[in-house]
């Protein structure tokens, strides 16, 4: 299958710090890319589907002020988090999808909110 | 919204036969999908089955589908202690194109 690579696996920030969380399609070009975060209990949460060149398109209830999303080209989308709290502290997982109707998911992000 | 609902947990003893399933209530899903996630990893797409399909087969894997019914079973033969992780179920809709997933069943393989 097609390979999504998502950057860095984990990472540990300051409360009030940004964290920018990359997402690369590597094989193929991502005309889709959605972000969901992954709670305590498995569930998957989409937050937000953006396709290239354009605003992200958020779900109810996410802040788009607060969980940044550019689409800037083909191959990378990112998420940002911005003055991330402890209740941001989540796995956040990217997932990419080209001219097929599958979707490749990335090996997710850590992100813990000291 | 459109549901995806799985049961939590299932145990099985290596070498058995685990049966997964899965059921959705969008009537319109085109695509099903099993994707499965170990500790502390993103999702692996599995396999997946086109709705028009009752069946499909992969390796160990045995998709099976009743769209009467809304669903879905994953079979997986010989279990192996490294099938141990979690599977979700997901469903497209030819609308949307946004995967819809259930909530994950935990595949416990025991010795």
């Amino acid at each position: 299958g097609a390979v999504v690579s998502q950057h860095p696996s984990r990472v540990i920030c300051k409360s009030g710090t940004s964290v920018k969380i990359e997402c690369r399609s590597l094989d193929f070009q991502a005309t889709t890319m959605f972000w969901y975060r992954q709670f305590p209990k498995k569930s998957l949460m989409l937050m937000a589907t953006s396709n290239e060149g354009s605003k992200a398109t958020y779900e109810q209830g996410v802040e788009k002020d607060k969980f940044l999303i550019n689409h800037a080209s083909l191959t990378l989308s990112t998420l940002t988090v911005t003055s991330a709290h402890p209740e941001d502290s989540s796995f956040y997982i990217c997932s990419a999808r080209g001219g097929y109707t599958e979707a490749f998911f990335g090996q997710g992000t850590r992100l813990t909110v000291v | 919204g459109e549901d995806v609902e799985q049961s939590l947990f299932l145990s099985v003893r290596e070498g058995d036969s685990s049966v997964i399933n899965c059921t959705y209530t969008d009537s319109s899903s085109t695509y099903l999908y099993w994707y499965k996630q170990e500790p502390g990893a993103g999702l692996q797409l599995l396999t997946y089955i086109f709705s028009n399909m009752d069946m499909k087969q992969d390796q160990r894997l045995t998709v099976l589908l009743n769209k009467k019914d809304k669903h879905l079973s994953l079979r997986i033969a010989d279990t192996q202690t490294g099938d141990s992780a979690i599977y979700f179920c997901a469903e497209i809709s030819g609308g949307s194109y946004i995967p819809t997933f259930g909530r994950g069943t935990s595949l416990i393989v025991h010795p």
